[in-house]
């Protein structure tokens, strides 16, 4: 089965400093991933996938195959950065497109 | 903001009472899932559906129950048989479609069971 582990359940960085929240998966198959994230008194949004190669306020977030790992990096962090933030892999293979969440790091930025 | 509702926000129940949550979409989307978030946990799947008359056990079905009989509404049912039933339970939705898997999120339903 696959698993996405989120090593980090907090991380506190400085306003201005780069942030990389880690991520790795296990999965045999070709995977899909991504980053959610949930701002304080918000819902859950999507912030970015893989298959995009897209920045997305600024994050990036590049998969590599090798490690096994869709990190996502931002080079100056923003107090609006400060969120939950959750990685997620796809089972296309199964064809049910079911998301496997992380368990969640929690990003906060000090001004 | 529309999208996704969920009601009521929180929800209160005595022990060994069922209890439906509600969750209703308007983005015309096919798919549609129910998570538990309890912290440190992240989201695990509950059910979901890819189609209206169709649903799946996600990892954590035991207890639960749900129903597909429109489009646009995927009701849950906490059952008794649910042995830690207080969280917070989260609906989404999605194209479900290859090209566009983007699930979108409701507001979600904090249940405690007292």
């Amino acid at each position: 089965a696959q698993r996405v582990t989120q090593p980090e359940k907090l991380l506190s960085v400085f306003k201005g400093a780069p942030v990389e929240l880690k991520c790795n998966y296990s999965y045999s198959g070709s995977p899909e991933l991504f980053w959610y994230v949930q701002y304080s008194r918000q819902r859950l949004q999507l912030l970015l996938r893989h298959i995009s190669r897209e920045s997305i306020k600024g994050f990036t977030a590049d998969l590599n195959k090798g490690e096994t790992s869709f990190h996502l990096k931002k080079p100056f962090a923003q107090e609006e950065d400060s969120a939950m933030y959750y990685c997620a892999l796809i089972d296309s293979g199964a064809g049910s497109y079911q998301l496997t969440f992380g368990k969640g790091t929690k990003l906060s930025v000090i001004p | 903001d529309g999208g996704i509702t969920q009601s009521p926000k929180y929800l209160f129940r005595k022990e060994g009472q069922n209890v439906t949550l509600s969750c209703e979409q308007n983005l015309n989307h096919d798919a549609m899932y129910w998570y538990r978030q309890d912290p440190g946990q992240g989201l695990r799947l509950i059910y979901y559906s890819q189609i209206v008359n169709d649903f799946q056990k996600g990892d954590i079905a035991e207890g639960y129950s749900v129903s597909r009989e429109k489009k646009e509404s995927f009701p849950l049912t906490v059952t008794s048989a649910q042995k830690n039933p207080t969280a917070f339970y989260l609906c989404a939705s999605s194209m479900g479609l290859p090209w566009d898997n983007e699930q979108f999120f409701g507001p979600g339903t904090r249940l405690t069971v007292l």
